[in-house]
Formats: structure tokens, sequence, C-alpha cells
């Protein structure tokens, strides 16, 4: 069956520090994966989209890896903040018009 | 940058009633809008793909008399919600695809509480 999955539903870690999320999916072959970061009570909001033919994204702080033989992407985040703090949430492209399938999202807290 | 914007913000309604959530993209039309369901702790669950002027697109297991979904105008999406029940109760959130480099722009949510 299809899944998608990211390794674990919080991460705490110490300001300053790199945060590094995990998404892996299996039995899909996406043309595009994307980032989203989303706070509590709120819609997500596009962090990054990386493709099939893409190993590595940069924007500002974040990096984001894809690795298509693993079906993995890796998502980093240099230098946090406590304002990084958030779910963060993969996306697959997974058919027609542009739809996506997400994943349940990790729970980043940056502490001071 | 494209901004998306969903009314009511919340809701709270007795079971048996219907209501409606409007989806409008304020600065940029958007040919296709999807509707998805959150529940606390889980992840968004897409419902509906909707292309305006065409029937919506449900996915397996949404009922499509129960959650309607109107696409009018290229900036605007309607999900109404029929004889809602309290099973019903979630955060609904509606996204629009701009049509450039496959991003899609998220509306704050709408937070559905039925009585």
């Amino acid at each position: 069956s299809q899944k998608i999955e990211q390794n674990s539903e919080a991460l705490n870690i110490q300001e300053g520090k790199t945060a590094t999320l995990t998404c892996n999916y299996t039995n899909y072959s996406p043309a595009y994966l994307q980032w989203y970061r989303q706070d509590p009570g709120r819609g997500p909001v596009f962090l990054l989209l990386i493709r099939e033919n893409e190993k590595e994204k940069r924007k500002e702080r974040l990096k984001v890896t894809f690795d298509t033989t693993l079906k993995q992407s890796l998502f980093h985040i240099t230098a946090s903040q406590p304002a990084d703090s958030a779910t963060y949430l993969c996306a697959l492209e997974t058919g027609a018009n542009s739809k996506l399938t997400f994943g349940k999202g990790i729970t980043l807290s940056v502490r001071p | 940058g494209a901004v998306v914007s969903q009314h009511p913000s919340w809701v709270i309604c007795k079971s048996g009633t219907s209501v409606k959530i409007e989806c409008r993209s304020l600065d940029f039309q958007a040919t296709t809008m999807f509707w998805y369901r959150q529940f606390p702790k889980q992840s968004l669950m897409l419902m509906a793909t909707s292309n305006e002027g065409s029937k919506a697109t449900y996915e397996q297991g949404v009922e499509k008399d129960k959650f309607l979904i109107n696409h009018a105008s290229l900036t605007l999406s309607t999900l109404t919600v029929t004889s809602a029940h309290p099973e019903d109760s979630s955060f609904y959130i509606c996204s629009a695809d701009a049509g450039f480099y496959n991003e899609q722009f998220f509306g704050p949510g709408t937070r559905l509480t039925v009585l």
C-alpha cells in the first residue's frame, strides 16, 4: 500500500542547532515533493518544492534533499530559532491537477 | 504572494443543519481548488478536487451528496456540509493552484463544530 511516513511525531532541539526532519514514502513515484509549515489552528504555508531530477534545494536557512532511490526527503533548518517551532509536513505529488498527499507532520520545538 | 481566504474561520452549528464554507483566491485566478479535512494531530486528508465550471472529483470514501462543492468562478469555491453531524466536526482547509511551479496556496482553515 502507499504510505508517507515522517519519522517521528515530535522533535525537540536547542536554539542554534540544525533540525533535520525525515520524510519516507513507499509505492509512490512523485514528480516532485513539497514541504510545508503549519502553525496550530492555521492552514499550511508552502516552504520548498524539489523535483525528482533535483538532489538538493536551498532557501535561506532551509535545505531539502530528495533521494528517489531511497524514497526519502530530508528537510534541514540550520541555526534554528524558537520562531521555527511548528509542525512541518511533507507532501507528494500523487496525481493529475497537482494533487498532493500529505504526511502526518513532525512537530518541531526549538528551545531558547 | 498569492493569498487565499476562507470564510467563516470558525462555525458552530446544530446537528442536522447545513454549513457553507467559502474559499477565495484574492489576487489570482485558480482553475483548480482543493478541499482538505484535518482531524487533531492527523494529516491533511484530501476530500475533493474542484475545477471551475465542472463537477468536483471526490476522493474515495467521501460522500459527494454530503459534501457539496461548487466552483462557480475562477476565484471562488464553496463547500457545503449538508445535514452535519458531530463526526463532521473538523478543520476544513482549502487550497488553490495558481498554475505555476505546482505550488498550492492554502487558506487559513475553517473550524467546524457540530453539536
